[in-house]
């Protein structure tokens, strides 16, 4: 069962364009959304992260569109640089017990983006 | 810098086999995660502990077990190796609470 459907699958976008990621959840009690960046040979990192409070948060180059009703939220990269090339994660988090905090995460399939020149 | 280590970057065990996959972090996070990784699957969560002694059930926890006998080491434990757990696998921590994970860099097991 997935639980957070992301695409594409594999980007490649021209330097100095947008890329964007897009990813559906269907569980509506997610309440924490980070996009993970991984790059070869290492694990993820975390790349930013929303709330569903709000419907965008931009940190450098990197902002997150989040859209409640349609349960959709994307990554867009302005001004995309080759050591942007990785492969992102969105992930989703709901509280699994009532003394527990957004431990447990549901990824997505991951997009392996690729900036060329 | 939170530092999460795994004792290996590359394993090859047989069928049957039982393996040992070890993740040491130093950072007295409560929280620490074993997940696979496969292509086009992306990241799936074995288990995770929040304790010490500790475990919760991941999506996907058929065929392995976990040991966590202290704070900063947690353990991936392989019973019986089949084919079919040849993937990358990634151990993560984090705070209580939840928020970011930080992982290793993972270890490639080949099961043959």
């Amino acid at each position: 069962q997935q639980q957070v459907k992301q695409s594409p699958q594999s980007l490649i976008v021209q330097k100095g364009g947008i890329s964007i990621i897009n990813c559906a959840y269907e569980n509506t009690a997610f309440d924490y959304f980070p996009w993970y960046q991984q790059f070869p040979g290492k694990g993820p990192a975390l790349l930013i992260a929303i709330r569903p409070d709000v419907s965008e948060k931009k940190e450098g180059r990197f902002t997150i569109s989040f859209n409640k009703s349609a349960k959709q939220f994307s990554l867009h990269i302005m001004d995309s640089q080759p050591g942007d090339s990785a492969t992102y994660f969105c992930a989703a988090s709901i509280r699994i017990r009532e003394n527990f905090g957004n431990e447990k995460l549901t990824f997505g399939t991951g997009t392996r983006l690729t900036i060329i020149p | 810098d939170v530092k999460v280590t795994q004792s290996s970057r590359y394993l090859v065990k047989r069928t049957g086999e039982k393996v040992f996959l070890e993740c040491v972090q130093d950072m007295d996070h409560e929280n620490m995660f074993w997940y696979r990784q496969d292509p086009g699957l992306g990241l799936r969560l074995i288990y995770f502990s929040y304790d010490v002694k500790m475990k919760e059930k991941g999506d996907i926890p058929e065929g392995y077990s976990v040991s966590r006998e202290k704070k900063e080491r947690f353990s991936l434990i392989l019973e019986s190796a089949s084919t079919n757990q040849t993937s990358m696998y990634l151990c993560a921590s984090s705070l209580w609470g939840g928020g970011e994970q930080y992982f290793g860099p993972g270890t490639r097991l080949t099961v043959t």
